[in-house]
């Protein structure tokens, strides 16, 4: 089972922030917090993954609570190319990625 | 294209026919992973490979699926005596082994079992 929870759907306006959340609660202290997205029709995308320090790359910010129980992905000027489906996991390093059923993102114009 | 590439992208089968999916991986990348997908859900793990060697297995592998991938570059995955349960889409992704946070998926092979 997925370790994660995520809200099911989300609408985001065209060129705002989009802010997906994302709750671990059981995390340990080996595991990293990982992002995916999948666009229709399309395999899933690698995202962003982190620690507990917060990072940023081209295409999201990750931001990790303090006690890491919680995480915060965000697109700073979201596009109609963004909308699809994204998946937060949490695993350990080298072990398995455990999809849950993500969270629906729908940029409207 | 130099990503992970799918073959079919689409296949219908009757129940019981056996069916092969090939997918040739990112050429340097070393593990090569299937999942199955089906409607409205996440990606489940079925098994991996590092070079030729398959390292894992899930337990949703049942023993009519067979996975290889005999020269440590594309696989195969097969699926004997299919059923309607096993209609998902089949997505392969490859990793190196010293960057395994970073999957690269092919666009996948839709089955339909009618």
């Amino acid at each position: 089972d997925a370790k994660t929870t995520q809200p099911p759907s989300m609408d985001c306006a065209e060129g705002r922030a989009a802010n997906l959340p994302c709750n671990h609660s059981t995390i340990s202290g080996n595991e990293y917090v990982y992002w995916y997205r999948q666009i229709h029709s399309q395999g899933p995308q690698y995202i962003i993954h982190g620690l507990k320090n917060n990072e940023t790359n081209e295409m999201a910010s990750l931001i990790i609570t303090e006690d890491r129980k919680s995480s915060t992905l965000i697109l700073p000027h979201a596009t109609l190319r963004d909308t699809a489906v994204y998946y937060c996991i949490v695993t350990a390093y080298g072990q398995n990625f455990v999809f849950g059923p993500g969270t629906r993102l729908s940029v409207l114009p | 294209d130099t990503g992970v590439s799918q073959d079919p992208r689409h296949k219908i089968t009757k129940r019981g026919q056996n069916v092969t999916f090939r997918c040739d991986p990112i050429s340097e990348h070393n593990r090569l992973y299937w999942y199955r997908q089906t409607l409205g859900q996440g990606p489940e793990f079925l098994t991996y490979f590092q070079n030729e060697a398959q390292l894992e297995k899930s337990r949703l592998l049942s023993d009519r699926f067979s996975a290889e991938r005999p020269k440590g570059s594309f696989s195969t995955l097969e699926i004997q005596r299919t059923e309607q349960g096993d209609s998902a889409m089949y997505l392969c992704a490859s990793s190196l082994a010293r960057e395994q946070s970073k999957l690269f998926f092919g666009s996948g092979t839709q089955l339909s079992v009618l």
